[in-house]
């Protein structure tokens, strides 16, 4: 079964850090782009960052640059969300997603996992 | 970076009805559009690609159209499974951007 499977979300205080994971099974991980979408409450769906196949190749959003670093690890099927001096803005549900390229629609999603960023 | 503006943010409407939601780019994105379904508490469904093919296992009632700056969303028949919230998404730059949002609500 395909599957992507969020981990690592929770409340941390503005200035913190989290690290969110996603496991990817059911299919052949290296050859797809990844990408996290986070969704703050009652609002509608943002683009965070993505990477290519290989890792090689990675875009953020203006709104994290620099304070989010996505990466994988091919090996074991994993993408990471290293997230630095969050925001209270930075309170979401965090969706990792994949696509068979960069150029394509994110046709594989997980069930998200939520971080609140509050004191 | 491509703005994406989705009309209208709310439809009424019943089942059976025809609907359509537009989606506009502020710039061409050839045909590099996505239409997503999302249902409460749930992670959203891919529809729609390169503005007109369907996803696999989506029924035929749900079609796209449309390229360079705008593009609809059509069901035929709208069916109870179908009230949601519809996202389009543009993937002609690795600077993906979402449209707000339709919520098809149940008249």
């Amino acid at each position: 079964e395909v599957q992507l499977l969020e981990s690592g979300g929770g409340l941390v205080q503005p200035g913190g850090s989290l690290r969110l994971s996603c496991a990817a099974s059911g299919f052949t991980f290296s050859s797809y782009a990844m990408s996290w979408v986070r969704q703050a409450p009652g609002k509608g769906l943002g683009w965070v960052s993505s990477v290519s196949g290989s890792g090689g190749s990675t875009y953020y959003a203006d709104s994290v640059r620099g304070r989010f670093t996505i990466s994988r690890d091919n090996s074991k099927n994993t993408l990471l969300l290293q997230m630095n001096s969050l925001r209270a803005e930075d309170t979401a549900v965090y969706y990792c997603a994949a696509a068979a390229s960069l150029t394509d629609a994110f046709d594989i999603w997980g069930q998200g996992t939520m971080v609140t960023v509050s004191s | 970076d491509i703005q994406m503006t989705q009309s209208p943010s709310t439809l009424s409407a019943s089942v059976g009805d025809r609907v359509t939601i537009t989606c506009r780019a502020s710039q061409s994105i050839s045909r590099w559009l996505a239409w997503y379904q999302q249902k409460p508490g749930k992670a959203p469904k891919v529809l729609i690609y390169e503005a007109s093919t369907l996803e696999t296992g989506v029924p035929s009632r749900f079609s796209g159209s449309g390229s360079g700056t705008e593009f609809t969303l059509t069901i035929s028949s709208l069916q109870p499974d179908d009230f949601a919230t519809y996202y389009c998404q543009q993937y002609n730059s690795y600077l993906y951007t979402f449209g707000q949002g339709t919520k098809l609500e149940i008249k």
